[in-house]
């Protein structure tokens, strides 16, 4: 079964500089998703940015990237010019190609200092 | 667009009793998922539909808890009897349609307390 591993419990960093999450999963598929989810203290998560693992670029959605490394299986978050908005728990997920089963890692809490 | 809707927000309840939780997904949405999230972990899946039908249940507690989507649209989702470790925050998804690439857009969850 596939396992999602965020080895960081908390981070913090301070407004306007740049942090990153790492994330690293453990899978025998070639073809799959993967997420960055932002869960702020209200609970609603939201999708941050997806990356196919067929596509070498790495995903970017303005302030957010990712640094894909498909043989390494390492997903980290890129987070620059950090806002007091961006503070949350980020849960890292995996889904496979060929089922529906999400699985999540266990979340860094940001915390974004002013 | 409206959201996915959930209700309550909170409940608590003693071990032993019963408990129901609603969703409305978003408007169209063929797939529908529920988590549970217990406190300091990620959201685990238990039950996903497609349309009315189950697709996957495989970590759902079946002596406990069961679930249904009968016309399609909301789905509700039950503990009976409920143990002190049922205690979490009890998600609810909606994605266009199952498969690759579609968007899971998820609900505010409903966090129960068992005593």
């Amino acid at each position: 079964a596939q396992t999602v591993t965020q080895s960081q419990p908390e981070m913090s960093v301070q407004e306007a500089e740049t942090v990153t999450l790492s994330c690293t999963y453990d899978t025998s598929e070639s073809d799959y998703y993967l997420f960055w989810y932002k869960q702020p203290p209200s609970r609603q998560m939201i999708l941050v940015i997806r990356q196919e693992a067929y596509k070498q670029q790495n995903a970017t959605e303005n302030r957010f990237s990712v640094n894909f490394q498909k043989a390494a299986k390492s997903f980290s978050l890129k987070i620059s010019d950090s806002q007091l908005g961006d503070a949350a728990m980020y849960f890292c997920a995996y889904r496979s190609e060929y089922n529906n089963d999400m699985r999540f890692g266990a979340g860094t809490r940001l915390t974004v200092k002013p | 667009e409206a959201g996915v809707a959930q209700s309550p927000r909170y409940k608590i309840i003693e071990k032993r009793q019963s408990v129901a939780f609603w969703c409305n997904p978003i408007s169209g949405h063929a797939t529908l998922y529920w988590y549970q999230q217990i406190l300091g972990q990620g959201p685990k899946l238990l039950i996903q539909f497609q349309n009315n039908g189950v697709v996957d249940d495989s970590q759902l507690p079946k002596d406990r808890f069961s679930a249904e989507r009968l016309k399609g649209v909301d789905s509700t989702l039950k503990i009976q009897p409920a143990k002190l470790e049922d205690s979490a925050v009890y998600l609810c998804a909606s994605s266009l349609n199952s498969g690759r690439g579609y968007e899971q857009y998820f609900g505010p969850g409903t966090r129960l307390t068992v005593t």
